[in-house]
């Protein structure tokens, strides 16, 4: 149990253009789902959170205009990179919270890799 | 702000051979979780600590964390290719919104046949 689904796994656009990553946790109800970015071989670095019905809190230094999140609804989230740019090119994951649990064990999707050219 | 070191930040070593990877901090965590990515995947969760002193053994996985709950360690017993991977320590903090992690840098290991 406890599955996370990103789509797509990897995505190459234009300089310009708006591209959107989608998040599902498949088997359970996400209270709170995170959204990383990472570079190769490096960690995660934690982009926002966002909760089902509310605003995203971002991190520090993270443009909330340029990546928009939505949270529609405790299955799914998704990451909107607007105007992307090559700068923004990288591998992007999410982990989901499973609302059954007390742990906080964070349960991650595939990751979605953006190239933009 | 960094709050867990992780160290080695890489690790190349023979097939065989022993090897700890090290999670510190000076803050007190209320849950260590270590994880393993591949490139081009997610993480995978291999284990979660949360009692000081505790110690948890997967396979020729040995973790341990600290009896203060700042620091963890993970051990592997004779290494295997197939170990190869980013391996990921965080930690949880009892005041900050569940699930939300304080990510090492990574350790990325490389074990040779």
């Amino acid at each position: 149990g406890a599955v996370v689904s990103q789509h797509p796994s990897w995505v190459i656009c234009k300089s310009g253009t708006s591209v959107k990553i989608e998040c599902r946790s498949l088997d359970f109800q996400a209270t709170t789902m995170f959204w990383y970015r990472q570079f190769p071989k490096q960690s995660l670095m934690l982009m926002a959170t966002s909760n089902e019905g509310s605003k995203a809190t971002y991190e520090q230094g993270v443009e909330k205009d340029k990546f928009l999140i939505n949270h529609a609804s405790l299955t799914l989230s998704t990451l909107t990179v607007t105007s992307a740019h090559p700068e923004d090119s990288s591998f992007y994951i999410c982990s989901a919270t499973d609302r059954g649990r007390s742990t906080g064990e964070l349960f991650f999707g595939e990751g979605s890799r953006l190239t933009v050219l | 702000t960094q709050l867990l070191e992780q160290s080695p930040q890489f690790l190349s070593i023979q097939e065989g051979e022993n090897l700890t990877v090290y999670c510190n901090s000076s803050s007190v965590f209320s849950s260590l979780q270590w994880y393993r990515q591949e490139p081009g995947e997610g993480p995978v969760l291999l284990v979660t600590v949360v009692t000081g002193g505790e110690v948890k053994k997967l396979k020729r996985l040995t973790f341990q964390f600290g009896d203060a709950r700042k620091d963890s360690s993970l051990h592997i017993t004779a290494a295997q290719p197939g170990d190869t991977g980013l391996y990921l320590c965080a930690g949880a903090d009892r005041g900050s919104t569940l699930g939300r992690l304080y990510f090492g840098r990574g350790t990325q290991l490389t074990v040779w046949p």
